[in-house]
């Protein structure tokens, strides 16, 4: 089984303030995990993804995210927010241990606002 | 490089009436495919998975169906729409492979009235 939890709806930054969305995963073997965010009437656009190796992932947009695997955690992080990050934004998990399992679990979502 | 298509990206639709949304990807091959529902701008709901041509696998039991008569289209149907039907449906693709990302299209909203 493969679940994912975004514990926040929504998440309020100011302009040029570090941001964290928080996600939290549950797998029964090896967690691969994805974030992706959506523009308004846009389809989900992939930021990046940890399958294994080093703890912390570097994607597009100069988004991150922290791999923990005692808290089984894996947040999105910015340095320092843009107004047009603001959007919603999904966390996914597969189960990379299952073979065959082809199919992503995602979150609610998290909507990201961005105060200039 | 890969791209993905689906359209309409707008179709409003009377109950009762068939439905059919299509999806084609370019740029890759022997693709998986997927069908997905979001109801009101949250999450993802897995309609239609599949991992090859005329393989379907259904996620979810309701009045819609999918097929895949070719290798990088993917067919979402309907006989008879309900009022529930309503929604924004995203067709995505992935390389086959537990450690691919899904892409995703643009998304069709259909409305029921």
């Amino acid at each position: 089984a493969q679940s994912v939890a975004q514990p926040e709806d929504q998440v309020n930054v100011a302009e040029g303030n570090p941001l964290t969305v928080k996600c939290t995963y549950s797998v029964s073997g090896n967690p691969y995990l994805f974030w992706y965010v959506q523009y308004p009437n846009r389809g989900l656009q992939f930021l990046l993804k940890y399958i294994t190796g080093d703890n912390l992932v570097k994607g597009s947009y100069g988004f991150e995210a922290e791999f923990n695997k005692s808290q089984t955690s894996f947040h999105l992080k910015k340095p320092s927010a843009l107004v047009s990050d603001s959007a919603l934004y999904f966390c996914a998990v597969r189960d990379g241990s299952n073979f065959g399992n082809e199919k992503l679990t995602f979150g609610t979502g998290t909507r990201l606002t961005i105060i200039p | 490089s890969q791209t993905i298509h689906q359209w309409p990206a707008t179709l409003v639709q009377p109950v009762g009436s068939p439905l059919s949304l299509e999806c084609t990807v370019e740029g890759t091959s022997n693709p998986n495919l997927y069908w997905y529902r979001q109801a009101a701008g949250r999450g993802l709901q897995l309609l239609f998975y599949s991992v090859g041509i005329g393989q379907i696998s259904s996620e979810v039991p309701q009045n819609l169906s999918a097929s895949r008569p070719q290798d990088r289209q993917f067919i979402l149907s309907s006989k008879k729409l309900l009022l529930s039907d309503s929604g924004f449906y995203l067709c995505a693709w992935s390389q086959a492979g537990r450690n691919q990302p899904q892409h995703f299209g643009d998304g069709t909203r259909l409305s029921i009235l």
